[in-house]
């Protein structure tokens, strides 16, 4: 069965700085990765998605992510952090187990903190 | 474009009472799927609706739960009657194809006290 780890509930990072957002996952096909993105009081907002193209995948907003087959991972960053990113992530894979019906199975979420 | 619209935003009832949750999908959107997130645990899957059919209803919990998609438009997601275990953000998310984005809605956040 598929899962998704993200390591790290919480995340601060300063202003300016490196984000890093940690998510492996298991899935004995290849999978379709997903990042989503939820702001205070709205709904979950796609980032970027590998559909098995390109291992490196921009996203919106600056973010980008790369499919790491050998580690299982797929890791979000953005170069410099900005207040506004202050959000909750969430790393998804679709459930390949289900014939491909665009179910989706979620991570824990890594709350991220900006600090000025 | 609207988006996917889900209402109320907010629930608060009382343990054995009966809530329904409301998800309007974005207009043409055949793939229709519940989620919902426990406080502190992961959003999981409730079920998938291609038009009016229950696609893959494997994510209920039991048979408190009631989800409907009269005519593939709207759809509803009763909770009969609820307990204190079911309190949590319930979202929808609808789209395309099942290899198209999925657009999700804000969330219901039910509490049941």
């Amino acid at each position: 069965a598929q899962s998704v780890t993200q390591l790290g509930s919480h995340v601060s990072v300063s202003e300016g700085a490196l984000v890093l957002l940690r998510c492996n996952y298991s899935s004995s096909v290849p999978p379709y990765l997903f990042w989503y993105v939820q702001y205070p009081n709205q709904g979950l907002q796609l980032l970027l998605k590998y559909t098995s193209a390109a291992t490196l995948v921009k996203g919106i907003n600056g973010f980008e992510a790369e499919f790491k087959k050998s580690e299982t991972s797929f890791h979000l960053t953005k170069p410099s952090a900005h207040m506004s990113d202050a959000a909750e992530y969430f790393c998804a894979v679709s459930d390949e187990g289900s014939g491909n019906t665009g179910k989706l199975i979620f991570g824990q979420g890594t709350t991220l903190q900006v600090k000025p | 474009e609207a988006g996917v619209t889900q209402f109320p935003s907010h629930s608060v009832i009382e343990k054995g009472q009966t809530v329904t949750l409301r998800c309007d999908p974005i207009s043409g959107h055949d793939n229709l799927y519940w989620y919902r997130r426990v406080m502190g645990k992961e959003i999981k899957f409730l079920l998938h609706f291609v038009k009016e059919s229950k696609q893959d209803e494997s994510g209920m919990p039991n048979n408190r739960f009631l989800a409907e998609r009269t005519g593939g438009t709207y759809s509803t997601l009763k909770v009969q009657p609820a307990e204190l275990e079911d309190s949590g953000v319930y979202f929808c998310a609808s789209s395309l194809g099942v290899v198209s984005e999925a657009f999700f809605g804000q969330g219901t956040r039910l509490t049941v006290v």
